[in-house]
């Protein structure tokens, strides 16, 4: 079946510091994927939508310019936290829907700011 | 907000003994899925649902939906500890694949 790996699965960084999670689908094309933010003991949020080869779209509240959402092509798409806080560590998921059956998530991340 | 609200918060059953799990959601969706999660893991697919199903069954899981009430239920059958989780309902409004996740249920099997 089809696969979304994401990497890295976990990350530990400075404060101030950039981190980049690449989200990849394998075997399909994806020309629009998912990121979501899960802190400890809540839900998923979506945090945006990537589109390849145009401006991702961020849902409400969520910091275009910290979050950074790169799609350059079908099967990448990166999540850049610049700036990274103690406040930004969480689990960061990627989703990529595969058209013809539905969406498939990848592993996660779990970055950690100290 | 358009989270779907998942009850119970959580729930604590004994090996053997069927959990159900529900999810109501705000507006019309295109499809629901249900999926599991251990502590802090990624996360695992149980089944996928469409608007024009009512019930769909995978092993000891059966998972129905009725879209006049908004809702769906995920009932897992004679559980196991490893069935010890939080699961999350996850609708789609848009037919796009862009998944609004529900608040979850933490699931606890006792041996």
């Amino acid at each position: 079946g089809a696969v979304v790996s994401q990497h890295p699965s976990r990350v530990i960084c400075k404060s101030g510091t950039s981190v980049k999670i690449e989200c990849r689908s394998l075997d399909f094309q994806a020309t629009t994927m998912f990121w979501y933010r899960q802190f400890p003991k809540q839900s998923l949020m979506l945090m945006a939508t990537s589109n390849e080869g145009s401006k991702a779209t961020y849902e409400q509240g969520v910091e275009k310019d910290k979050f950074l959402i790169n799609h350059a092509s079908l099967t990448l798409s990166t999540l850049t936290v610049t700036s990274a806080h103690p406040e930004d560590s969480s689990f960061y998921i990627c989703s990529a829907p595969d058209r013809n059956t539905e969406a498939f998530f990848g592993q996660g991340t779990r970055l950690t700011v100290v | 907000s358009q989270q779907g609200e998942e009850d119970p918060q959580a729930l604590s059953i004994q090996e053997g003994e069927n959990a159900t799990m529900n999810c109501s959601y705000k507006t019309s969706i295109n499809n629901l899925q249900w999926y599991r999660q251990n502590s802090g893991r990624g996360l695992v697919h149980l089944i996928l649902i469409r608007s024009n199903e009512r019930e769909k069954h995978s092993g000891r899981l059966r998972v129905t939906l009725d879209t006049s009430k908004k809702s769906s239920s995920l009932l897992i059958t004679a559980s196991r500890a490893a069935d010890t989780a939080s699961y999350f309902c996850a609708t789609d409004y848009s037919g796009t694949y862009k998944y609004i996740f529900g608040t979850g249920t933490r699931l606890k099997v006792l041996a």
